[in-house]
């Protein structure tokens, strides 16, 4: 079974700073992958997604992430974050069984930037 | 985008009754429909696959006959938690993938159903 770690469970920044939040999953076979964004009193939404091709994706809101298959990492960036950008931050990935793709999180990291 | 929406967004039950939250997709339709739980500061655990039309699957761990599931149509997916604990206190959401569940379609997820049990 496929597992998600995030090493940053909670990160502060002052708005303008660059921001990277650490993304390993666990798994043999191919992935998809995924950062969602939670932000306060709303549904998830999706971030970025990474299914092939490109190894750095671009996705909403200036918000990027690179695929290092070699290091099982997903790690998403933004070179200078705003103070709008406060949520949880979750990486998910999916092993497709070939019913249904189930999504693993990881716990998830709360970013809180200060004005 | 595609939207799924939850009902209720909250709700308080007293110890031993049963609650049902209600998820739909308003949009599209989904043949698969998933519930998670998710713990407070925690991640969100994968609960079960809902299946329209057959019986759910769930994952280890999780009691079948005290999370019941039923898909009964394209657009709907309910989740009863019987018999209900304190410590089934939890953020139930649940989502939709737009498409068929596999490969790369991209899962829409509901706002989520705050459960206190008392």
């Amino acid at each position: 079974a496929q597992s998600v770690s995030q090493h940053n469970h909670h990160v502060i920044l002052s708005e303008a700073a660059s921001l990277e939040l650490g993304c390993n999953y666990s798994y043999g076979g191919t992935v998809n992958l995924f950062w969602y964004v939670q932000y306060p009193g709303q549904h998830l939404q999706l971030l970025l997604k990474y299914f092939s091709g490109d190894p750095l994706v671009k996705g909403i809101k200036g918000f990027e992430a690179e695929f290092i298959k070699s290091k099982f990492s997903f790690n998403l960036r933004k070179p200078s974050v705003q103070w709008s950008d406060t949520a949880e931050y979750f990486c998910a990935v999916t092993a497709f069984t070939g019913t249904a793709s189930k999504l693993t999180f990881g716990t998830g990291t709360r970013l809180q930037v200060t004005l | 985008g595609a939207v799924v929406s939850q009902h209720p967004s909250r709700v308080i039950c007293k110890s031993g009754t049963s609650v049902k939250i209600e998820c739909r997709s308003l949009d599209f339709q989904a043949t698969t429909m998933f519930w998670y739980r998710q713990f407070p500061k925690k991640s969100l655990m994968l609960m079960a696959t809902s299946n329209e039309g057959s019986k759910a699957t769930y994952e280890q761990g999780v009691e079948k006959d005290k999370f019941l599931i039923n898909h009964a149509s394209l657009t709907l997916s309910t989740l009863t938690v019987t018999s209900a604990h304190p410590e089934d206190s939890s953020f139930y959401i649940c989502s939709a993938p737009l498409g068929l569940a596999g490969g790369d379609n991209e899962q829409y997820f509901g706002p989520g159903t705050r459960l206190t049990v008392t």
